[in-house]
């Protein structure tokens, strides 16, 4: 298993500019995140998924929209990009079980906004 | 969502147990107990999970005290290579990251 793939590794973008940072998992899990992570910060919630055509708000959603149309897939979407969004992005999906959620992360996608 | 507190910083040596404790004082009944770590430019990494008592596997240990308000990640015998920030988090699904506990190992 290839595990949770993000693409592209590192971009840089004008301000205004928008793009779509691809996410993509192989395990079949139902959830799946995308977390911002400021330097020397914590992650942050942006957007989060329970399953395929179902999303929802997390903590910093502003500035960013998702979709999840398959299982596998779920791209975020930067529209007006601002200074604001750089930042690390990393895109996760996990399974509940008995001992609760587990999530897996991908490498992460390195914004910068000039 | 539980708000978990955990020291921000923690030195140790090769060789030498860490213990990290989060106090979570509003767990909730269905919420379990997560740790994952971190090392820089990479995503988080799951490590141990718990609901109450210890919990062991071949990374770590987790202590859950009978009342849940806290919870104490064991790392043995540390390494340089366990230098990294680990997060505790409390929650079902949709967990919180914190800023996490930056353990740096020193030889």
């Amino acid at each position: 298993n290839a595990g949770v793939t993000q693409t592209p590794k590192f971009r840089i973008l004008k301000i205004g500019q928008s793009m779509t940072l691809q996410c993509a998992q192989d395990m079949n899990h139902n959830y799946m995140y995308w977390y911002r992570q400021d330097p020397g910060m914590g992650l942050k919630l942006i957007y989060y998924s329970v399953g395929a055509g179902i999303t929802d708000k997390g903590e910093v959603p502003n500035g960013y929209n998702v979709s999840r149309s398959t299982t596998e897939d779920f791209p975020l979407r930067l529209e007006l990009a601002a200074p604001s969004q750089t930042s690390v992005y990393f895109c996760a999906s996990g399974y509940t079980s008995a001992l609760g959620e587990t999530q897996y992360f991908g490498p992460g996608t390195r914004l910068l906004v000039l | 969502l539980a708000k978990t507190t955990q020291p921000i910083s923690m030195d140790s040596y090769e060789g030498q147990e860490v213990n990290i404790t989060c106090s979570h004082n509003n767990i909730a009944t269905n919420d379990y107990i997560t740790w994952y770590q971190q090392f820089p430019s990479q995503g988080p990494r799951f490590i141990i999970q718990g609901y109450k008592t210890k919990v062991t596997n071949e990374v770590a240990s987790l202590f859950i005290p009978a009342d849940r308000k806290s919870s104490t990640l064991s790392l043995p015998r540390v390494s340089l290579s366990d230098t990294a920030v680990y997060y505790c988090l409390v929650g079902d699904y949709k967990l919180s990251f914190g800023a996490g506990t930056t353990v740096t190992v020193r030889a």
